[in-house]
C-alpha cells in the first residue's frame, strides 16, 4: 500500500470548515484513499473513501487531485466535537481488507 | 444496531498471568481485525480473519499472542504468559468485505490492558 503524509496537528475554528490534506504521491491505479478518524479514548471512526472522484457524506467531503496525488478532506461546519486525529490511509481495494494507520493529524477545532 | 462490543474495557493484571480479550463483531461482517495501539508504535494490525479463518498473522508481535474465531460472532486474543510491555488499547473491527465499494471497517471502544 502506498505511503501517506500528512501534517502532524492542526487548528481550526468552531464553524469554519477544516481541510484536512494528506499527500500520497505513489498511490496506484487500484488504490483508494480512507479517512478515518479517532476521538479520545474511541475506536477509530470510518469517515469516507474514494478512488477518483470527489465523494460526499453526511460528515465530510473528499476531494481528490485528477492526478490522485494528493486528497484533502474537508469537514463544512467543524464543531468542538470534531477534534480528534485524522488518519489518511491509502490502500488497495477488495480482497485483503488491511489497514495500515500513520500517525494522523490531530484537529484542534478551538471555540 | 449493534456496534463492535469488545470485553472487558479495562483489564489490569500482573505479570505473567493469562488475559483474554473477546470481540463480538457486528452481525453478518465476515472480516474481523485485532489492532493494538500503543504510544510509541500507534495503531498496528495483530491479525485478521475472513469466514472464521485467520488470513495474515504477520502483526501478531510473538508466539505468547494467539487469537481464535469459533465462530462468526465470536473472537479472542489471549496472551500467556503477559508481560509489562504488552500494555497497550487492543481494538477488535470488522467489515464486511469484498466486492467493489470496500466496506470500511467498524471499530470498537477496546480494551485498555495494563500489565503491571
Amino acid at each position: 500500500d502506498a505511503k501517506t503524509t500528512q501534517p502532524p496537528s492542526m487548528d481550526c475554528a468552531e464553524g469554519r470548515a477544516a481541510n484536512l490534506p494528506c499527500n500520497h504521491s505513489t498511490i496506484s491505479g487500484n488504490e483508494y484513499v480512507y479517512w478515518y478518524r479517532q476521538i479520545h479514548s474511541q475506536g477509530p471512526q470510518y469517515i469516507i473513501h474514494g478512488l477518483k472522484n470527489n465523494e460526499t457524506n453526511e460528515m465530510a467531503s473528499l476531494i481528490i487531485t485528477e492526478d490522485r496525488k494528493s486528497s484533502t478532506l474537508i469537514l463544512p461546519h467543524a464543531t468542538l466535537r470534531d477534534t480528534a486525529v485524522y488518519y489518511c490511509i491509502v490502500r488497495v481495494g477488495g480482497g485483503a481488507q488491511k489497514l495500515v494507520f500513520g500517525q494522523g493529524t490531530r484537529l484542534t477545532i478551538n471555540p | 444496531d449493534a456496534g463492535v462490543i469488545q470485553s472487558p474495557r479495562h483489564e489490569v493484571t500482573e505479570m505473567g498471568q493469562e488475559v483474554t480479550l473477546r470481540c463480538k463483531p457486528i452481525s453478518g461482517h465476515d472480516y474481523l481485525f485485532w489492532y493494538r495501539q500503543t504510544m510509541m508504535r500507534g495503531l498496528e494490525l495483530l491479525i485478521y480473519f475472513n469466514n472464521n479463518v485467520p488470513i495474515d498473522d504477520s502483526g501478531m508481535p510473538e508466539d505468547r499472542f494467539s487469537a481464535k474465531m469459533p465462530n462468526a460472532s465470536f473472537s479472542t486474543l489471549k496472551i500467556q504468559p503477559s508481560e509489562p510491555r504488552d500494555s497497550a488499547v487492543y481494538f477488535c473491527a470488522s467489515s464486511l468485505g469484498g466486492g467493489v465499494r470496500n466496506q470500511p471497517q467498524h471499530f470498537g471502544d477496546g480494551t485498555r490492558l495494563s500489565i503491571l
